[in-house]
């Protein structure tokens, strides 16, 4: 399995963008990058999802870089609640037979300052 | 929607005894998946069911733990007997059952084994 490197913490000052790196240097060709974040006493929630393409909606942007070995989650302007975990996921190879399960690393929690 | 439902919100049962999550997961969802969540593991898949048929448990830690799917609007997991090293936050996660599709987390169930 592809397994993900991200920092353990990052703060943000409110109203601010919040970048989220996250490094998959091993990904293969088929496997997509997913974001999920997760807020204190919650169940994790789904943020976005990307192959090789820049992708945006309406909680977030998804940016994968050219040689996809990395990509950065952004949080145009966050806010209080928006202080999580985050945690960036690399689906392995599809192998059939409906949907699979998630396998999660440690996430970076990032903390948003007022 | 009323999203994923899972019961009890909180349990607390002593060393021995057998404890039953429940789980329901979104209507016209065909994929459902248990997790488990502790501080020295993080988040763990258990098994995760397709169209009600258990595809992969291979991340069940024991034979005290199973799992069942009797129909597409209920899943129970079982652990007979619990441990104190049992104790977690378990949750139940549905999707519509096609790759790639996202996970709609409940919010979980803490279990608490004296």
């Amino acid at each position: 399995d592809a397994k993900t490197t991200q920092p353990p913490s990052m703060d943000c000052a409110e109203g601010r963008a919040a970048n989220l790196p996250c490094n998959h240097s091993t990904i293969s060709g088929n496997e997509y990058v997913y974001w999920y974040r997760q807020i204190h006493s919650q169940g994790p929630q789904y943020i976005i999802h990307g192959l090789k393409n820049n992708e945006t909606n309406e909680m977030a942007s998804l940016i994968i870089t050219e040689d996809r070995k990395s990509s950065t989650l952004i949080l145009p302007h966050a806010t209080l609640r928006d202080t999580a975990v985050y945690y960036c996921i690399v689906r392995p190879p599809y192998s059939g037979g409906g949907a699979d399960g998630l396998t999660f690393g440690k996430g970076t929690h990032l903390i948003i300052q007022p | 929607d009323a999203g994923v439902i899972q019961s009890p919100r909180h349990e607390v049962t002593e060393m021995g005894q057998e404890v039953t999550l429940r789980c329901k997961p979104i209507s016209g969802h065909n994929s459902l998946f248990w997790y488990r969540q502790t501080m020295m593991r993080g988040l763990e898949l258990l098994i995760y069911f397709n169209n009600n048929v258990p595809i992969d448990d291979s991340g069940m830690p024991e034979d005290r733990f199973s799992a069942k799917m009797p129909n597409a609007s209920f899943s129970t997991l079982k652990i007979q007997p619990s441990e104190p090293r049992d104790s977690a936050v378990y949750f139940c996660a549905s999707s519509l059952g096609q790759p790639g599709d996202e996970q709609y987390f409940g919010p979980g169930t803490r279990l608490t084994v004296t």
